[in-house]
């Protein structure tokens, strides 16, 4: 199965900024995930964007989906301490069995 | 009511135990999974598992098995435990007949292995 990886693999910013990460891979597929994971917790899951859209918007998150490119990006709107987190992406492989398949994710720091 | 529950949440053996993990979902899901998260974060899965069909990570070693005893839980066992094994593991869950929709996650079952 592919995974997603996201880059840059660590974000610092201040707060008020946005913060934009990037997610790659390498097959067709049916949707990507976006996901949040606070220190010591589990997966959150933040947004979906399927294939045939192109982006979306979920309070101050927003995600495009550029499938000829492979690749997708999140970005945060006037960021906030509590942003602070690892962001993943998830994706699955079309015309199989749906795993959500992870990388290593993006970690940000928003400072106060 | 937590969604998706793993327990212990913390766990320190000795190498060449046999340990279990529980996983319990009260989501009604039909499919659930296990990951692997290492040091560096990366996060693999190793089992996918149905009432149709178990996908094992061809990467993943035989010391490890989902035992699912109903529909709600997926158990993992790990026998001979070994130093590499040290991580946190992660139970999550999905809707197989809707796949277009998010999976949940437990809190983590932190495994230290000395």
């Amino acid at each position: 199965s592919q995974q997603g990886e996201e880059d840059p693999q660590a974000l610092s910013i201040q707060e008020g900024e946005n913060a934009t990460m990037n997610c790659s891979y390498k097959t067709s597929i049916n949707n990507l995930q976006w996901y949040r994971q606070n220190s010591g917790r589990g997966l959150v899951h933040l947004i979906l964007i399927r294939s045939n859209e192109r982006e979306k918007h979920s309070g101050r998150l927003r995600v495009t989906l550029d499938t000829s490119k492979k690749s997708s990006s999140l970005l945060i709107t006037a960021s906030r301490a509590a942003d602070t987190a690892s962001y993943f992406c998830a994706t699955d492989a079309s015309g199989g069995s749906y795993i959500p398949t992870f990388g290593r994710g993006t970690s940000l720091i928003v400072h106060p | 009511d937590t969604a998706v529950s793993q327990t212990p949440k913390y766990l320190v053996t000795q190498m060449g135990n046999d340990k279990s993990i529980k996983c319990e979902q009260n989501l009604g899901h039909d499919t659930m999974y296990w990951y692997k998260q290492d040091s560096k974060k990366f996060l693999k899965i190793m089992f996918s598992y149905n009432n149709k069909e178990l996908i094992i990570n061809e990467t993943v070693p035989n010391r490890f098995s989902p035992k699912s005893p109903d529909k709600a839980h997926l158990n993992l066992h790990i026998n001979s435990l070994e130093l590499g094994d040290s991580a946190v593991y992660f139970c999550a869950s999905s809707s197989y007949l809707e796949p277009n929709t998010e999976a949940f996650f437990g809190q983590g079952t932190r495994l230290t292995v000395v």
